[in-house]
């Protein structure tokens, strides 16, 4: 059972556009990460969010963490070729962000 | 500043069999923790080692185990091998495993592969 639930699953989308996977549950996080995995490699840590409310940018992308610190979002602007990958969000379960409560993840694709 | 590095990158085995695997964390870096990746699944959290201590286990049955090197390496063992542990195994560590200023950094990964 996953306690993160992603949207969507799966994003084909046209460079240039822009999109917004979407990471929920109905509990409460100390924190939250986003995550970027690559064929053949780990994730790659993004962004990380602790307050509710939070707004965080990093160049086009676009993060928020939900009032009741129980949803984010991820939006992209202008997507390019280069932010294709898998995108993981990530609940901390307590102190030790060691572990940590992993979505399914949102495959992107961005075509030229 | 040399990543986290996981051996071997791919491996084999029967089932039956018992597999080690190995991750070297980034230098200075005191939490590694562990984690199995497959398609249906997701990242599933398997255990967290801190200054060569168990801190968190996930759940998962007792033949997957692992500990952790006063040097901060770490490994982990799965015993006799099921065909569902077919899976990439992710190493990730931090420098103290909580805190902003702790992130997780992951390696590439080991691909176990079952038969």
């Amino acid at each position: 059972t996953q306690l993160l639930e992603q949207s969507p699953q799966f994003l084909s989308i046209q460079e240039g556009e822009n999109l917004t996977v979407y990471c929920n549950s109905s509990s409460v996080f100390s924190s939250l990460q986003w995550y970027r995995q690559e064929p053949g490699e780990g994730p790659v840590l993004l962004v990380t969010v602790v307050t509710g409310g939070e707004v965080k940018k990093l160049k086009r992308l676009t993060f928020q963490f939900g009032d009741a610190r129980k949803d984010s979002s991820l939006h992209i602007t202008a997507a390019q070729p280069g932010d294709t990958g898998l995108y993981l969000c990530a609940g901390g379960l307590g102190d030790s962000w060691g572990k940590l409560q992993f979505g399914a993840g949102t495959q992107v694709v961005v075509t030229p | 500043k040399a990543g986290v590095t996981q051996t071997p990158r791919y491996l084999i085995k029967t089932r039956g069999q018992q597999v080690t695997l190995s991750c070297s964390p980034i230098s200075g870096h005191r939490s590694v923790s562990w984690y199995q990746q497959t398609p249906g699944q997701g990242l599933q959290f398997l255990f967290e080692y801190f200054s060569e201590t168990q801190r968190n286990k996930g759940n998962f049955p007792g033949r997957f185990s692992g500990r952790q090197f006063s040097n901060s390496r770490s490994e982990m063992n799965v015993s006799t091998l099921e065909l569902g542990d077919s899976a990439l195994y992710l190493c990730a560590s931090s420098p103290q495993g909580q805190g902003e200023n702790s992130p997780l950094h992951f390696g590439n990964g080991t691909r176990l592969t079952v038969t």
